[in-house]
């Protein structure tokens, strides 16, 4: 499996809302909704955001919401404010113990 | 509450080896499979590895396979991760991640550590 493919960056307005997709093949998702979403900010360790496509671990925000259709996953982040400035990476399980993840998308609060 | 903290990262030159290590408390280390995931300067994440809870079974990245070994000492709530031959395209901050399968997140890194930089050149 190559990475998924994810948009190099995107931006939106304090209290708009911007959607990050992520694309890949049916082996890349491996038939399971194994989808998860990662925030870094500069410097930091990555911190898990979605999991299981759509739910979200226990302290995120529920501004923070996820989605598939067929091989295209997404993240919607809602009401933006200042702090979810930052990079954002999907992964996937695409089984057989191997995960892939995406490029990676950076995202700005203009 | 959860820690990870990698150590053993440095400049080392190009065929030579390095041993990273990533010492972890606040949870029952033996319960958890581990991984790690490392990133180049200004690039993406990538997953190297995964090993189960008892040490049995490990798998690799086919970008790694062959050149990476990556163990664990239960008793000693440690987790390593040797790498062999090493090349340019190794330079990278290595992360060490728990696997969230024992917490209910299954097939996620739900805890990630601070990273330990490894630059391979001459």
């Amino acid at each position: 499996q190559s990475a998924l493919t994810q948009p190099p960056s995107a931006s939106g307005s304090p209290g708009q809302s911007v959607t990050i997709s992520c694309t890949g093949t049916s082996s890349d998702f491996g038939g399971y909704n194994y989808v998860s979403w990662y925030q870094q900010h500069p410097g930091k360790a990555p911190k898990l955001m979605i999991y299981e496509v759509s739910k979200r671990p226990s302290g995120v925000p529920d501004r923070f919401s996820g989605s598939k259709s067929g091989n295209t996953a997404s993240l919607t982040v809602s009401g933006l404010q200042a702090e979810d400035e930052a990079d954002y990476f999907c992964n996937s399980y695409a089984g057989s113990n191997n995960w892939v993840f995406g490029g990676g998308t950076k995202l700005t609060v203009l | 509450q959860v820690q990870l903290v990698e150590s053993g990262g440095g400049v080392v030159q190009p065929g030579t080896s390095l041993r990273l290590s990533c010492a972890a408390s606040g949870f029952t280390f033996s319960n958890y499979g581990m991984h790690w995931v490392r990133q180049a300067p200004g690039k993406g994440l990538e997953w190297v590895a995964v090993i189960w809870n008892d040490g049995g079974n490990k798998y690799y990245a086919d970008s790694v396979k062959g050149r990476i070994t990556i163990s664990r000492d239960n008793s000693k709530n440690t987790l390593y991760l040797q790498v062999n031959s090493l090349r340019a395209e190794d330079t990278a901050v290595y992360y060490c991640s728990r696997d969230g399968g024992q917490s209910g997140y299954d097939y996620v890194f739900d805890y990630w550590g601070q990273g330990a930089l490894v630059t391979v050149s001459s």
